[in-house]
């Protein structure tokens, strides 16, 4: 079974920063990851297909890259409502989710 | 609008089985990959079962194989999730979720709200 290793597990921020989060999987999945927002008390929100392709309604200041095993997402300039946390999900064998990553405001 | 509602949850004693439902709208339920996720309290996101179109084939982690049963009834628009032999460790919020697209191969665009199962004696 192929296992994510997102990190970090949280993450500080302030307004207008750009952070970035990474997953590594543990053989490639040639380029099958998505990426989620929870915040809480809400469900699942898809925002990234196929490490790069924005879902319809996901922010341009939403981003991802990678190839292989190693992949990343990044948010530019932060905004309030991105405090969320953010899960990486392979789909190329089965489905599995990252450990997540709580973005939090400095 | 493409609606999926879960049902079904609760507390029930370890060692018992429960059967969750949930129910879908918006879309044509029978074109699509349906899936289960689960949710610890403030834990991370598991997958824990997916169902092809016709029902013919299903998938599990090697977490819950055995134990787990996903099953849809494409008339009624269901989807389904037996849950034998409970431990507390299934202690979740369980959410229905649709697969993105017609494919095979495709991450989870569509979730429902949850029902949270609690294993206690």
């Amino acid at each position: 079974d192929i296992q994510m290793t997102q990190s970090p597990p949280s993450l500080s921020a302030s307004l207008g920063d750009k952070v970035t989060i990474t997953c590594q999987a543990t053989q490639n999945i040639h380029n099958y990851i998505a990426w989620y927002q929870q915040k809480p008390g809400k469900s699942p929100r898809l925002l990234i297909r196929y490490t790069s392709t924005l879902e319809s309604g996901t922010p341009s200041r939403f981003s991802g890259s990678g190839s292989g095993r190693d992949y990343s997402f990044s948010i530019s300039n932060v905004e309030s409502e991105d405090i969320a946390t953010y899960y990486c999900q392979q789909y190329v064998s089965l489905w599995t989710f990252g450990g997540g990553t709580k973005l939090e405001l400095k | 609008e493409v609606q999926l509602v879960e049902s079904g949850g609760g507390l029930v004693q370890p060692g018992r089985s429960l059967k969750l439902s949930c129910t879908a709208s918006g879309f044509t339920f029978s074109d699509y990959y349906m899936a289960w996720v689960r949710q610890a309290p403030k834990k991370g996101l598991e997958w824990v079962a997916t169902i092809i179109t016709s029902g013919s084939r299903t998938y599990y982690p090697d977490s819950v194989k055995g134990r787990f049963t996903i099953s849809r009834d494409d008339a009624r628009n269901s989807l389904y999730l037996q849950i034998n032999s409970l431990e507390s460790e299934d202690t979740a919020t369980y959410y229905c979720a649709r697969h993105s697209t017609i494919a095979a191969i495709s991450p989870f665009a569509y979730w429902g709200h949850g029902t949270l199962v609690t294993v206690s004696s």
